[in-house]
C-alpha cells in the first residue's frame, strides 16, 4: 500500500505571496491532519480534515487554512507569507482520526520565505 | 507551555547496548502516546505505541513504559544498532481531540557502532 505523498517536495517563495501545499494520504485513510515543524517551535498541529470538514483546528492564524476533498485527498493554504512561515510541513492520515488511530506522516514539503 | 517535554535533545550509546529515551507529559487528559523516528528530509515513522490502561507494549527491539502516577513514560531500544541513529519523538493525544498530535522535543539518538 502507498504510503502519504506530500507535494512539492521543496517551495520558495518570498513575503507577501501564498501557497497551496498538497497531501494524499494513504488508500483507506479518511482523517487528515497538518503540522508544522520548525527547529524553535517543534512539531505543532495546524488542523485536521475528516469527510471534508475541519474537525479540530490548532492555535494558528487565519493565514492558515485548509480544505480536504472527497477522495480525501487535502491541501493547506498560506496567504501572505511571513519570513516565520518557513518550515517543514508535514501531513499525516489516519483512519478515522480517532485519538487511538496512528498517524502516518509524509515526507513533508519544505518552504522557504525570502 | 509544553505539555510534552522531552529533556534530553541528544544520547550517544554503544552499538549493542540499551538506549533510553524518556518523555515527561503535563496534561492528565492524555491517555495515549506514541513514538515516532524522524530520519532528515524524511517524515516522522510510526514505532510504537502505549494506551493508558497498559504499563508496558513490547514489539520487536522496542519496549515502550508507562508510568501515569509520574506522567512518565520511556522508550528502550535493546539491542542498539547504528541505523537506529536518528531523532525520536514522544507524542501524545487525548479522547475528543481528534486527529490531534501533541509532540516533544525531540532527542537525537546516535548510535556508535
Amino acid at each position: 500500500k502507498a504510503g502519504v505523498t506530500q507535494t512539492p517536495r521543496y517551495l520558495i517563495k518570498t513575503r507577501g505571496q501564498q501557497v497551496t501545499l498538497s497531501c494524499s494520504p494513504i488508500s483507506g485513510h479518511r482523517s487528515v491532519s497538518w503540522y508544522q515543524q520548525t527547529p524553535g517551535q517543534g512539531l505543532q498541529f495546524l488542523f485536521e480534515y475528516f469527510s471534508e470538514t475541519q474537525r479540530n483546528k490548532g492555535n494558528f492564524p487565519g493565514r492558515f487554512s485548509g480544505r480536504q476533498f472527497s477522495n480525501s485527498r487535502s491541501e493547506m493554504n498560506v496567504s501572505t507569507l511571513e519570513l516565520g512561515d518557513s518550515a517543514l510541513y508535514l501531513c499525516a492520515s489516519s483512519l478515522a482520526g480517532a485519538h487511538t488511530d496512528t498517524q502516518y506522516f509524509g515526507p513533508g514539503t519544505r518552504l522557504t520565505v525570502l | 507551555d509544553q505539555q510534552v517535554k522531552q529533556n534530553s535533545p541528544s544520547l550517544s550509546v554503544q552499538e549493542g547496548r540499551i538506549s533510553i529515551l524518556n518523555c515527561d507529559y503535563t496534561n492528565s487528559m492524555f491517555d495515549y502516546f506514541l513514538w515516532y523516528k524522524k530520519y532528515p528530509a524524511e517524515g516522522p515513522t510510526f514505532l510504537i505505541s502505549i494506551s493508558s490502561i497498559k504499563d508496558k507494549n513490547e514489539d520487536g527491539r522496542f519496549t515502550v513504559f508507562l508510568n501515569k502516577s509520574a506522567k512518565h513514560l520511556s522508550l528502550h531500544i535493546v539491542p542498539s544498532q547504528p541505523g537506529d541513529s536518528a531523532v525520536y519523538f514522544c507524542a501524545a493525544s487525548a479522547a475528543g481531540n481528534t486527529g490531534k498530535l501533541i509532540f516533544g522535543q525531540g532527542t537525537t539518538l546516535q548510535v556508535k557502532p
